[in-house]
């Protein structure tokens, strides 16, 4: 069965600051995809990630950064320069890469408050 | 590209009703998915559909769930005899088959 865990349930940083959001997982497959997606106030999901569990190179995107680490079943998220706009709840999420039906099985979020 | 749409955006309905929830998923999407999401938790998958057939249904989805994918456009979902833990946002999500999941803006179910 896979699992995903998100043990911070709430977060809240001063704008600019920078803040990781953890997410560790589990699960039998060897090779899966591992998502995030955010969920703003307004509720709707945005994906914003999907990466192959061959693939742990890191990535940067604008002030967004993933660190993938297959040893810790752990795929962190973190924000540098944080702003308001930020806040929202983000979901880690897994499926598996092999099979048809890649069904996402989701954490239970982190609350992101960022504060001006 | 005018994203997954769900309607209606909320439903407030008495235990025992039967309440009908509709997704149009991107144009091009061949698969759809349904999950449910409960206050404070992620979404819980539901189901799935690769154009018209349905191929896979979760645990979570009771006798009194059903949904359809006619055509393999838009999809519906009916709860029957709705009762007070069917409250919940309702997500649709479509994506390419090998593609990321793209979501809706879910439907909010209140059963009272």
């Amino acid at each position: 069965a896979q699992k995903v865990t998100q043990a911070q349930t709430e977060i809240s940083v001063v704008e600019k600051e920078d803040v990781t959001l953890d997410c560790v997982y589990e699960t039998r497959d060897t090779t899966y995809y591992l998502f995030w997606y955010k969920q703003p106030p307004s509720g709707e999901l945005v994906f914003l990630i999907r990466r192959n569990s061959f693939d742990e190179q890191n990535e940067i995107s604008g002030r967004y950064s993933w660190n993938f680490q297959k040893s810790t079943s752990s795929f962190n998220f973190t924000i540098t320069a944080s702003q308001v706009v930020d806040s929202a709840v983000y979901f880690c999420a897994l499926s598996e890469a092999v099979g048809s039906a890649r069904q996402l099985t989701f954490g239970s979020g982190t609350q992101l408050t960022v504060l001006p | 590209d005018t994203g997954v749409s769900q309607n209606p955006r909320h439903k407030i309905t008495k235990r025992g009703q039967n309440v009908t929830f509709r997704c149009d998923p991107i144009s091009e999407h061949n698969r759809l998915y349904w999950y449910r999401q409960t206050l404070g938790q992620g979404p819980e998958f539901l189901t799935y559909f690769q154009n018209e057939a349905q191929l896979e249904k979760s645990r979570l989805l009771s006798d009194r769930f059903s949904a359809e994918r006619p055509k393999g456009s838009f999809s519906t979902l009916e709860i029957q005899r709705t009762e007070q833990g069917d409250s919940a946002m309702y997500l649709c999500a479509s994506s390419e088959i090998l593609g990321e999941q793209y979501f809706g803006p879910g439907t909010r179910l209140t059963v009272t």
